[in-house]
């Protein structure tokens, strides 16, 4: 029963370039949710999604930054034109659905802007 | 902000029991208490939640008091391997966009 899984586990980008983030949730989860960890710091909740339904996205910043969760294949963070305070780990989310039950982790994709 | 206050950092002696606090005097009657773990700069670990029961599993204790202001986990025998960052968490158990602290860091030596 494998995890999930995110790749690439690191990306270089150069200023200006586009950054795609994949994330491929646990069998059987619905749910995703990414996260942001900046060097030194912890992590901050970015958005969460159903398949095919953005239900929260207050912590993603409102330019450059995109998810979705299509209906077949995994969830997509993208990150345009990226710039240097973009570099940090993302991490990835998933959970059967609603109601009382843990999140399982990625092991995150570390981003360096260049 | 995080609802939760906890411990910048603490030591345990490897083969004793650690003891990490958490207070969340602001939780309310439906939010629960979840605590993760993050070792080095791996993905967060869910090591257990609860209510307002006690509650055990193969990794660890938590344990809550009656007017769920505060809680502990407890890891029976720390090991070297436990070394991480602790986080409290409170969340009403649905959407789940948790909100991280800072958390506690926890050094076991040996």
């Amino acid at each position: 029963n494998a995890g999930v899984m995110q790749n690439p586990r690191h990306l270089v980008r150069r200023r200006g370039q586009e950054a795609r983030l994949r994330c491929s949730p646990m069998k059987g989860h619905s749910h995703v949710y990414w996260y942001r960890q900046l060097p030194e710091e912890g992590l901050k909740f970015m958005v969460y999604l159903q398949k095919e339904n953005i239900i929260d996205e207050s912590g993603m910043p409102k330019e450059r930054f995109s998810a979705e969760f299509p209906k077949e294949g995994p969830s997509i963070l993208r990150i345009q034109q990226v710039v240097r305070g973009d570099s940090a780990a993302y991490f990835c989310a998933s959970s059967p659905g609603q109601g009382v039950n843990e999140a399982f982790f990625g092991q995150g994709t570390r981003l360096t802007v260049v | 902000d995080a609802k939760t206050t906890q411990p910048p950092s603490m030591d345990c002696a490897e083969g004793r029991a650690a003891n990490l606090p958490c207070n969340h005097s602001t939780i309310s009657g439906n939010e629960y208490v979840y605590w993760y773990r993050q070792i080095h700069s791996q993905g967060p670990q869910y090591i257990i939640h609860g209510l307002k029961n006690n509650e055990t599993n193969e990794m660890a204790s938590l344990i809550i008091t009656e007017d769920r202001k505060s809680s502990t986990l407890i890891l029976p025998h720390a090991t070297l391997r436990d070394t991480a960052v602790y986080y409290c968490i409170v969340e009403k158990g649905y959407g789940q966009n948790f909100v991280f602290g800072p958390g506690t860091r926890l050094s076991v030596l040996p």
